[in-house]
């Protein structure tokens, strides 16, 4: 398995609050992803990053934002949860853009009530 | 715009019976296709990938796919299904030589092998 943390993997918070999900890779690999997965859309990319300090934005990318301070570590941030965030995120790393494999972490439910 | 359609949501089949499940793809430049398997409250993990070279590309567990360009698709098949293949499998696309770390994703395709 790809070294690939999550944190939390569970969380349930409320409308209007901040939220951040860590994701941390042991791989050493360049690109970093989150994707959010919801029921009838697959997996959608919100933000990736090409190095440190280096991130873009994605299909969904309203309401989230990214930081990317070291190599091994990418954060999700929700500024302001809503309920329509409520999803399960995934963390990606690749060390392509294109080509190379996508390894995945095991996933961050997140419940925005 | 380049997308990737999963023609099936759900697909039931027997155990030790043929499985195929469908994936069609639009793009006007060359992709690199993916197959990902999704085991419940889990991440995915990569079955199969087609970069070039051969059409017929043969990844874990039994499983093997298609790489048609004349009929934009990437059917993955496999002769024999188990019980354990059991999950939700998601077909993806990305461009050669793309500038966005973009991974397309089809909407999935849940797999129910029944004894």
């Amino acid at each position: 398995d790809a070294g690939i943390t999550q944190s939390p993997r569970h969380k349930v918070t409320e409308t209007g609050t901040p939220v951040t999900l860590r994701c941390h890779q042991t791989e050493n690999h360049r690109y970093m992803y989150w994707y959010r997965q919801d029921p009838g859309h697959g997996l959608r990319l919100i933000h990736y990053s090409y190095g440190v300090k280096d991130t873009d934005k994605g299909e969904v990318s309203d309401g989230y934002s990214v930081s990317r301070s070291k190599t091994e570590d990418f954060l999700l941030t929700l500024e302001s949860a809503t309920s329509s965030q409520t999803s399960v995120y995934f963390c990606a790393i690749s060390d392509s853009l294109s080509g190379n494999t996508i390894y995945f972490g095991e996933g961050s439910w997140l419940t925005v009530v | 715009a380049q997308s990737v359609t999963q023609l099936d949501s759900q697909v039931p089949v027997f155990e030790e019976a043929p499985v195929e499940l469908r994936c069609n793809y639009s793009s006007s430049v060359s992709v690199y296709l993916f197959w990902y398997v999704q085991y419940p409250n889990q991440g995915l993990q990569l079955l199969l990938k087609y970069l070039s070279g051969s059409t017929l590309v043969k990844g874990i567990n039994g499983f093997e796919a298609e790489f048609n360009k004349s009929q934009t698709s990437f059917h993955l098949r496999k002769p024999s299904v188990h019980i354990s293949d059991t999950a939700e499998y998601f077909c993806a696309a990305s461009n050669y030589g793309g500038s966005q770390g973009n991974l397309i994703f089809g909407k999935g395709t849940k797999l129910s092998v029944k004894p």
